[in-house]
């Protein structure tokens, strides 16, 4: 099946420093991969939808400056939250739609946990 | 504007119990509708789907139909296992591949 991984699944931080999360289809290729954040006890929401070899699209309210998104391959878009700080934490999810796949389908990353201190 | 509502939990049953967990859905045009589940610790996994009205997703013993008529698609299993403990989202998409929207996830707890 399509498998997506997250690096790393947990990252402590202190505020003001910036944060690096990989995503990674392992064995298919993602034109497209998306960018969620899910805070306790609540939904998934959609922060940002990741083309390879194109910009982002952020969703309303996301600050792109902030939450930097680079999707320089088929099988890998990172998320980068700069000069982070303790309201950033929350739980960072990403997934994949398989091209070769149906066409209405994501497959998810198992997560990122950020805490920023 | 497109949204779900799906029922507060926690849900906790008993093993064996009948599972129900509703799911009802704003949107225009026609969306595709999911049921994603999260096990502790993992990330979301497709459960089921169904992507036009009155088709049935089923997985593992789980059912949903899609009603367009009172615009809901609730989740069922008639024999609940200790294995089912997760999180359940329901789920919209209106278009191909974009834009999943979630609903707020219903915990259940299934005792032995």
């Amino acid at each position: 099946g399509a498998v997506v991984s997250q690096h790393p699944s947990r990252v402590i931080c202190k505020s003001g420093t910036s944060v690096k999360i990989e995503c990674r289809s392992l064995d298919f290729q993602a034109t497209t991969m998306f960018w969620y954040r899910q805070f306790p006890k609540q939904s998934l929401m959609l922060m940002a939808t990741s083309n390879e070899g194109s910009k982002a699209t952020y969703e309303q309210g996301v600050e792109k400056d902030k939450f930097l998104i680079n999707h320089a391959s088929l099988t890998l878009s990172t998320l980068t939250v700069t000069s982070a700080h303790p309201e950033d934490s929350s739980f960072y999810i990403c997934s994949a739609h398989n091209e070769r796949g149906s066409t209405d389908t994501q497959y998810f990353g198992p997560g990122t946990r950020l805490t920023v201190l | 504007g497109n949204s779900v509502t799906q029922m507060e939990g926690p849900v906790t049953l008993s093993e064996e119990a009948f599972l129900t967990i509703n799911c009802t859905y704003t949107a225009t045009g026609y969306p595709s509708l999911f049921w994603y589940v999260q096990y502790p610790g993992e990330g979301l996994q497709l459960l089921l789907k169904a992507t036009k009205a009155d088709d049935k997703g089923s997985n593992k013993g789980f059912e949903a139909t899609y009603r367009k008529e009172t615009t809901s698609f609730h989740l069922e299993k008639g024999s609940v296992q200790v294995s089912d403990s997760a999180v359940y989202f329901c789920a919209l998409s209106t278009g191909g591949y974009n834009k999943l929207i979630f609903g707020a996830g219903t915990r259940l707890a299934v005792h032995p």
